[in-house]
């Protein structure tokens, strides 16, 4: 089992639609949790972190963190083409090193 | 603000040679990670030097190994390179030891081993 699983992609909507992107992790000890944006050709960004159970928002993107099922999700609202990347979800526990998912690879169709 | 530095940007080398990566954190911050990126393997951790001193090892063979240095600039090194170690190596710059606050990335050395 991997440490930290991301549903497999690649995942379509039509823009303005919702995309839902879901990561599972495997070591309880979990601290803190991430979701990093990498586009075609470019290196990963930080776009969303989550450190307590229920949901944190920022603008368009909405992160939920469910410790007791060991489960990050991602949701993206009003979907735009320009949010078409790969999401890598991200899981740090006490030994300090991020883990990271393989990505899912979301593409907005206009 | 200066971002994540790194150099060179692409490489390319025999295998059997080494290559030497540089990574240049953001200012203020004292951790640098290393991690290698590939289609198939998605990001492995390599290390993460704090303060000189190496705090985190993931499990790649001894060929690579770094350094920080007390301006917390920090190299990589690859010896005897192989096929298998073409990949994107990606420098990650962190406030503090561990990456609790998540990370930013550098834009990445391209490595192609022939």
């Amino acid at each position: 089992q991997k440490e930290v699983e991301q549903n497999s992609g690649p995942l379509s909507v039509p823009e303005g639609a919702i995309a839902s992107l879901n990561c599972t992790y495997s070591d309880r000890g979990s601290q803190s949790f991430f979701w990093y944006r990498q586009y075609s050709g470019k290196s990963p960004e930080l776009i969303m972190s989550i450190y307590s159970n229920g949901d944190k928002e920022d603008g368009r993107f909405t992160a939920q963190l469910n410790k007791a099922s060991q489960y990050v999700s991602l949701l993206i609202r009003d979907s735009q083409p320009s949010d078409s990347a790969t999401y890598l979800c991200a899981v740090t526990a006490n030994a300090g090193k991020s883990t990271f998912g393989d990505g899912t690879t979301l593409t907005v169709k206009p | 603000k200066a971002g994540v530095t790194q150099t060179p940007r692409y490489l390319i080398k025999t295998r059997g040679q080494q290559v030497t990566l540089s990574c240049s954190p953001i200012s203020g911050h004292r951790s640098v990670s290393w991690y290698q990126q590939t289609p198939g393997q998605g990001l492995q951790f390599l290390f993460e030097y704090f303060s000189e001193t190496q705090r985190n090892k993931g499990n790649f063979p001894g060929r690579f190994s770094g350094r920080q240095f007390s301006n917390s600039r920090s190299e990589m090194n690859v010896s005897t390179l192989e096929l298998g170690d073409s990949a994107l190596y990606l420098c990650a710059s962190s406030l503090e030891v561990g990456s609790l606050y998540g990370y930013t990335f550098g834009s990445g050395t391209r490595l192609t081993v022939v």
